[in-house]
């Protein structure tokens, strides 16, 4: 198994809703990432989880809670979000933090607020 | 944060012409990535560059780690029309004791069959 799966693809939530993202990885990565991309817009790092301890937070809202409950498994809780955080929500894993191999993407999950 | 400057930032071809993009910056990278992103899709690793110098190919593509590590180049040649999409240069680098992938604006590629 060599990829990063997302679910859901989409979503449509309201600014009042609690929704869960879900990735799953079993390429035995110990580094776990999610971005955020905006339309015609790179990815933008949010956090970075290497060995299921939270290492990088980009100074994101609150409102954006990550869990990683076992190595394979990265969740984005999300909570009261605002219509401008519509936008691809992106998962990525590597072997470790700053692996050279580069990071293996998902497809994302397109995320609309409304 | 560092900072990525890639160009061009669209690029119109014909099928079978060669494309270059490139990508610099101000700071030094450990590693550089070059990413290739379909619509709805996730961005797929094409080619890493690992050592100052190193030119490495992946079929028609063909990039380049520079001297300075300071930027890097990615050709495609004799393009095809699922070659459309767009193209993402990506650094690597230490930030404290952690390591940041940062990307650039990309380069969005269409190609005329």
């Amino acid at each position: 198994d060599t990829e990063v799966t997302q679910t859901p693809k989409h979503l449509v939530m309201g600014m009042t809703n609690k929704k869960s993202l879900k990735c799953e990885q079993h390429m035995g990565h110990r580094a776990m990432y999610w971005y955020k991309q905006k339309a015609k817009k790179p990815p933008e790092l949010m956090f970075v989880y290497s060995y299921e301890k939270l290492s990088i937070n980009e100074s994101v809202p609150s409102r954006f809670s990550p869990e990683c409950p076992n190595s394979s498994l990265l969740n984005l809780h999300l909570h009261a979000l605002q219509p401008e955080d519509s936008a691809l929500y992106l998962c990525a894993s590597s072997h470790q933090q700053g692996a050279q191999a580069g990071y293996t993407f998902g497809s994302g999950t397109r995320l609309t607020v409304v | 944060g560092q900072q990525l400057n890639q160009s061009p930032q669209s690029m119109f071809i014909q099928e079978g012409e060669d494309v270059s993009m490139n990508c610099t910056s101000s700071s030094i990278f450990n590693t550089w990535l070059w990413y290739k992103q379909d619509p709805g899709e996730g961005p797929v690793l094409l080619i890493a560059l690992y050592k100052a110098g190193e030119l490495t190919s992946n079929g028609r593509l063909t990039a380049q780690f520079g001297i300075t590590r300071k930027d890097s180049f990615l050709n495609i040649s004799a393009s095809i029309p699922s070659d459309v999409g767009i193209y993402f240069c990506a650094g690597l680098y230490p930030r404290g004791s952690n390591y940041k992938l940062t990307f650039g604006k990309g380069t969005l590629l269409t190609v005329n069959p």
